[in-house]
């Protein structure tokens, strides 16, 4: 069965500071993995996913299969980057996206 | 475009009453999701569908039914509510599967006194 975890329930780092949000999987094929957030009184959005290799609102995320890892990465962060961050994982039917159980990052001034 | 609507956003049930969550979208999405949110527990699947008149179980189905006759809508029912089915509860649909990203509803706030 694939799985996700999200080791850190809450993660407070001060403003400016560099950010790292953890993601380890389970799962026996080639994974399709995705971060989204959910900010304060807002919408759960997508934030990026791996096959993009994309970099949104200065996150990045790597894939790593060999450590199955797919860590949230940020040199600098910012106040407004306060939310609730899920990582997620596509079957390989890629009908489902099971998601962890979540990290609350929190940016202190 | 409205995108993914939820109603209602509010519910306060007493244990034992039924009642219906409707999501509708209006993307002309093949896929769609129920989830609901618990603290510490993240979202979890209920019930999904990946298409109009098809159905199936997610992680945590118990409880819960759903239908999808319509492929812009995708109901679900909790028939005899328990207090252990208090959450916030998500909709989600997308185009199709292939890595396509998920359009989340507002969520429903559902106490089951």
């Amino acid at each position: 069965a694939q799985r996700v975890t999200q080791p850190e329930k809450l993660l407070s780092v001060f403003k400016g500071a560099p950010v790292e949000l953890k993601c380890n999987y389970s799962y026996s094929g080639s994974p399709e993995l995705f971060w989204y957030v959910q900010y304060s009184r807002q919408r759960l959005q997508l934030l990026l996913r791996h096959i993009s290799r994309e970099s949104i609102k200065g996150f990045t995320a790597d894939l790593n299969k060999g450590e199955t890892s797919f860590h949230l990465k940020k040199p600098f962060a910012q106040e407004e980057d306060s939310a609730m961050y899920y990582c997620a994982l596509s079957d390989s039917g890629y009908s489902t996206l099971t998601f962890g159980k979540g990290t609350m990052l929190l940016v202190s001034p | 475009n409205a995108g993914v609507t939820q109603t209602p956003k509010f519910r306060v049930l007493k244990t034992g009453q039924s009642m219906t969550l409707l999501c509708a979208q209006d993307m002309n999405h093949e896929y769609m999701y129920w989830y609901r949110q618990d603290p510490g527990m993240g979202l979890r699947l209920i019930h999904y569908s990946v298409g109009e008149g098809t159905t199936a179980k997610g992680e945590v189905p118990d409880g819960y039914n759903v239908s999808r006759l319509k492929k812009q809508n995708f109901l679900l029912g909790l028939e005899s509510a328990a207090p252990s089915q208090t959450s916030v509860y998500f909709c989600a649909s997308r185009l199709s599967g292939t890595n396509e990203k998920l359009f989340f509803g507002s969520g429903t706030q559902l106490s089951v006194l």
